[in-house]
């Protein structure tokens, strides 16, 4: 059974402060690897994508991956009230072309 | 640019009442297309996925069914609503081997059955 897991929080950051959020997933040929930011009652919104190992960064976020050791994590640096959403973790298996997600960190950041 | 069109925005149907919510993308072609379904409060459940005209694949069993009868038309179906068919359906495309791209979702459909 393919599983991506997420903690579910709610994770409260001070403004100002980084954010981590973490994910793992079961399947050892997961190839890509997606962050999505859903704000209450809309549509999940892709911020970062990563397939290769280690960092990448764009503007305030980076993500970072280990395949070896199945984990992926987003870290929003100076972190903003406006990044208080949830935030999903989604997988993309070798060969297949389903997209799975993770159920989600909800983040707040405390003002 | 591309973009992907969703409706209704909100839906509320009666239990047993049939169901077709329809989602067409614009701006690129053969898309892989999928549909997601997110109860109050969970994540997001792969419901369909499709890579082509007439080729549909099936996550979950139930009541629903999906259709593409065109290149960048997807449909999700249901000949009698369940009160458990409740919740958030969104529609999303991706290009054809998503490795890079991720995928993209319309606005979504609150469905309430009742």
């Amino acid at each position: 059974q393919k599983e991506v897991e997420q903690n579910s929080g709610p994770l409260s950051v001070p403004e100002g402060a980084i954010a981590s959020l973490n994910c793992t997933y079961s399947d050892r040929v997961s190839q890509s690897f997606f962050w999505y930011r859903q704000y209450s009652g809309k549509s999940p919104e892709l911020i970062m994508s990563i397939y290769s190992n280690g960092d990448k960064e764009d503007g305030r976020f980076t993500a970072q991956l280990n395949k070896a050791s199945q984990y992926v994590s987003l870290l929003i640096r100076d972190s903003q009230p406006s990044d208080s959403a949830t935030y999903l973790c989604a997988v993309n298996i070798y060969g297949d072309d389903k997209i799975i997600f993770g159920k989600g960190t909800r983040l707040h950041i405390l003002p | 640019s591309q973009t992907i069109h969703q409706w209704p925005a909100t839906l509320v149907q009666p239990v047993g009442s049939p169901l077709s919510l329809e989602c067409t993308v614009e701006g690129t072609s053969n898309p892989n297309l999928y549909w997601y379904r997110q109860a109050a409060g969970r994540g997001l459940q792969l419901l369909f996925y499709s890579v082509g005209i007439g080729q549909i694949s099936s996550e979950v069993p139930q009541n629903l069914s999906a259709s593409r009868p065109q290149d960048r038309q997807f449909i999700l179906s249901s000949k009698k609503l369940l009160l458990s068919d409740s919740g958030f359906y969104l529609c999303a495309w991706s290009v054809q081997t998503p490795v890079a791209s991720g995928a993209f979702f319309g606005q979504g459909t609150r469905l309430t059955v009742v």
